[in-house]
């Protein structure tokens, strides 16, 4: 069936290295992708989102590669600080059939990020 | 900046109860979700509303499940008799009509003995 689903649940990196999280999905349709990031007792923080006319996409110390050749994503954090250990889910919205709108986000297992000082 | 807020942040029941979970969304958010993680686990979608109505709803969502907008703030999960299973953490999420990005509560962790 459809899925979105992590390679890795655990990624453990020293404080300064970069960091890349990696996604795979199923779905060739797919179109849409999000980064959250989960802080232990907290909700999905939105990190970054891409769609599928981009191949890249860059924030604030994050970029997020898309290949819908081979239906992976990654999420690359650069200099990698302690404030960023957290659980981190990609996340696809499904279409409400029907509708013109993005609906339920469907979310992958999640990548442990611990940074060690 | 603004918020999704939730309350209360942790309920203990007695398994057969009545819970009410609390949301207020981002104010001029028009589509609204609730999801569910259970501890160690992937959150789940179980509902999603607009414009006063489901429109669509998981498997897990049955008839022990309801949603409601009372008012112009408020958006609540009522979960009618308790199960064990029911124990997990509940978010809330919202996101405005042409936006995409889901932005979702702290959650309300729920505990069922």
């Amino acid at each position: 069936g459809e899925s979105v689903g992590l390679h890795l649940p655990t990624l453990s990196v020293q404080e300064g290295d970069n960091s890349i999280i990696n996604c795979a999905y199923s779905n060739s349709a797919s179109d849409y992708f999000i980064w959250y990031k989960q802080e232990s007792g907290k909700g999905p923080q939105f990190i970054i989102d891409i769609r599928s006319n981009m191949d890249k996409r860059q924030g604030q110390r994050v970029t997020v590669l898309l290949n819908k050749t081979v239906k992976h994503l990654s999420l690359q954090i650069a200099a990698t600080q302690p404030g960023d250990s957290a659980v981190y889910f990609c996340a696809e919205p499904r279409f409400i059939p029907g509708g013109t709108s993005y609906g339920k986000l469907t979310f992958g297992q999640g990548t442990i990020l611990t940074v060690h000082p | 900046e603004p918020e999704v807020t939730q309350t209360p942040s942790h309920q203990v029941t007695q398994m057969g109860q009545e819970v009410i979970l609390r949301c207020v969304p981002i104010s001029n958010h028009l589509y609204f979700y609730w999801y569910r993680q259970i501890l160690g686990q992937k959150v789940e979608f179980l509902v999603s509303f607009y414009n006063n109505e489901i429109s669509e709803k998981s498997e897990i969502f049955d008839d022990q499940f309801s949603v409601e907008r009372p008012d112009g703030s408020n958006f609540t999960l009522k979960i009618r008799s308790t199960k064990l299973e029911d124990s997990a953490m509940y978010f809330c999420a919202s996101k405005a009509g042409l936006q995409e990005t889901q932005y979702f509560g702290p959650g309300t962790r729920l505990l069922v003995l």
